[in-house]
């Protein structure tokens, strides 16, 4: 299994609302990794996990809380998000941190915040 | 801010042409990477580059890391309809990784 899946793939909230993205890999990757994505933007680095651990935030806010219940699920849960939070978010894995290697991208979750 | 930038932004080519993007970072990099990503879709990992002056060749494409770990290109030969999509370089510095800029493809039939 080379794949990465994301859950939902469409998500509309409101911005009282409180909802989690969910991402699954099985490839045995012990690195994973949110990114958020705006249109024709390049994707931008939001937390890394190695072995199950928060190893990066890239400063992001808190009303974004990620979880890692195991090596192969990663959650992104959200609360009192912004309209300007509107993005797809993007969950990927690599077979190891630091070096970053070889990322596999799920097609990710398109958010909507009104 | 963004400390990997990508040239041209956009660039439309007839079928058949080559086309390079350029890759430029402020900071040396301990590895390169570049990734295709088609219109509405996710990224998808093409090759890293990791040593100086690496020239790396998958079919029609080239890809080239330079000599002081600052700077890239992919050249694409002889372009096809398939090559459509926004290819972005992502380069590493210690523990920061960032995505370049990215270069919009369009190939016209």
């Amino acid at each position: 299994d080379t794949e990465v899946t994301q859950t939902p793939k469409h998500l509309v909230m409101g911005m009282t609302n409180k909802k989690s993205l969910k991402c699954e890999q099985h490839m045995g990757h012990r690195a994973m990794y949110w990114y958020k994505q705006k249109a024709k933007k390049p994707p931008e680095l939001m937390f890394v996990y190695s072995y199950e651990k928060l190893s990066i935030n890239e400063s992001v806010p808190s009303r974004f809380s990620p979880e890692c219940p195991n090596s192969s699920l990663l959650n992104l849960h959200l609360h009192a998000l912004q309209p300007e939070d509107s993005a797809l978010y993007l969950c990927a894995s690599s077979r190891r941190d630091p070096s970053y290697n070889e990322q596999f991208f799920g097609p990710g979750t398109r958010l909507t915040v009104l | 801010g963004q400390q990997v930038m990508q040239i041209p932004q956009y660039q439309h080519v007839q079928e058949g042409e080559d086309f390079t993007t350029y890759c430029n970072s402020s900071t040396t990099l301990s590895n390169i990477q570049w990734y295709k990503q088609r219109p509405g879709g996710h990224p998808v990992f093409l090759i890293q580059l990791v040593k100086s002056g690496e020239v790396k060749k998958q079919k029609r494409l080239t890809f080239q890391f330079g000599e002081a770990k600052k700077n890239s290109s992919l050249h694409i030969t002889a372009t096809q309809t398939t090559d459509v999509g926004t290819y972005f370089c992502a380069g590493q510095a210690g523990n920061q990784f960032y995505f370049g800029t990215g270069t919009s493809l369009t190939v016209i039939p």
